[in-house]
């Protein structure tokens, strides 16, 4: 069955380190893949989308994710982590492109120190 | 400003009382989904309508029902066969499928059972 993994629930940073969230889905070709952010209590935010072309790709609030078919990943990077990043991310993919039903991860939640 | 209200923010169910959550777009989407998040289980697919008068079940379709009379509005039912209905409900939008675009969510229901 086709399914999405973040395999890191709880991630913990220093505000000003660098981060990355991973994201690995399993499917036999390419899906449409995304990062979502939410805050507590509130919906989803888009932080940026892959469709094809070039596999880094950047999103709003600094972060960038980079498509690896080869690994199955989609993983999530920024690098220099403010503490307004806490949050939970959401990684998610769409398999059907006629009905854009979207299957998603568990989420990880990230914590930011100052 | 253009976007996706839900309504009411919190909600509170009795025991065998069907309760109704409101989800309006002004955006001018032909698409939209209800999901239910769970604590550590990401987003669940419950329907989704890509036009009016017309919808499909998702993964965990049991215990709920939809209509979409209007294309700004896409009402989800919470029925009392519904038995665990504890959860954080988001409702989203998208342009027309097969597109690449993106849902955008609303912020979300907490419904709460009594």
């Amino acid at each position: 069955a086709q399914s999405v993994t973040q395999p890191d629930i709880h991630i913990t940073v220093s505000e000003g380190a660098s981060l990355e969230l991973r994201c690995n889905y399993s499917y036999g070709a390419t899906p449409y893949l995304f990062w979502y952010v939410q805050s507590p209590g509130q919906g989803l935010q888009l932080l940026l989308k892959y469709f094809s072309g070039d596999t880094l790709v950047q999103g709003i609030k600094g972060f960038e994710a980079e498509f690896k078919r080869s690994q199955s990943s989609f993983n999530l990077r920024k690098p220099s982590v403010h503490w307004s990043d806490a949050a939970e991310y959401f990684c998610a993919v769409d398999l059907d492109y006629n009905t854009d039903k979207l299957i998603f991860g568990t989420g990880t939640r990230l914590q930011v120190f100052p | 400003d253009g976007g996706i209200t839900q309504s009411p923010k919190y909600l509170f169910r009795k025991e065998g009382q069907n309760v109704t959550l409101s989800c309006e777009q002004n955006l001018n989407h032909d698409a939209m989904y209800w999901y239910r998040q769970d604590p550590g289980q990401g987003l669940r697919l419950i329907y989704y309508s890509q036009i009016v008068n017309d919808f499909q079940k998702g993964d965990i379709a049991e215990g709920y029902s939809v209509s979409r009379e209007k294309k700004e509005s896409f009402p989800l039912t919470v029925t009392s066969a519904q038995k665990n209905p504890t959860a954080f409900y988001l409702c989203a939008s998208r342009p027309l499928a097969g597109e690449q675009e993106t849902q955008y969510f609303g912020p979300g229901t907490r419904l709460l059972v009594l």
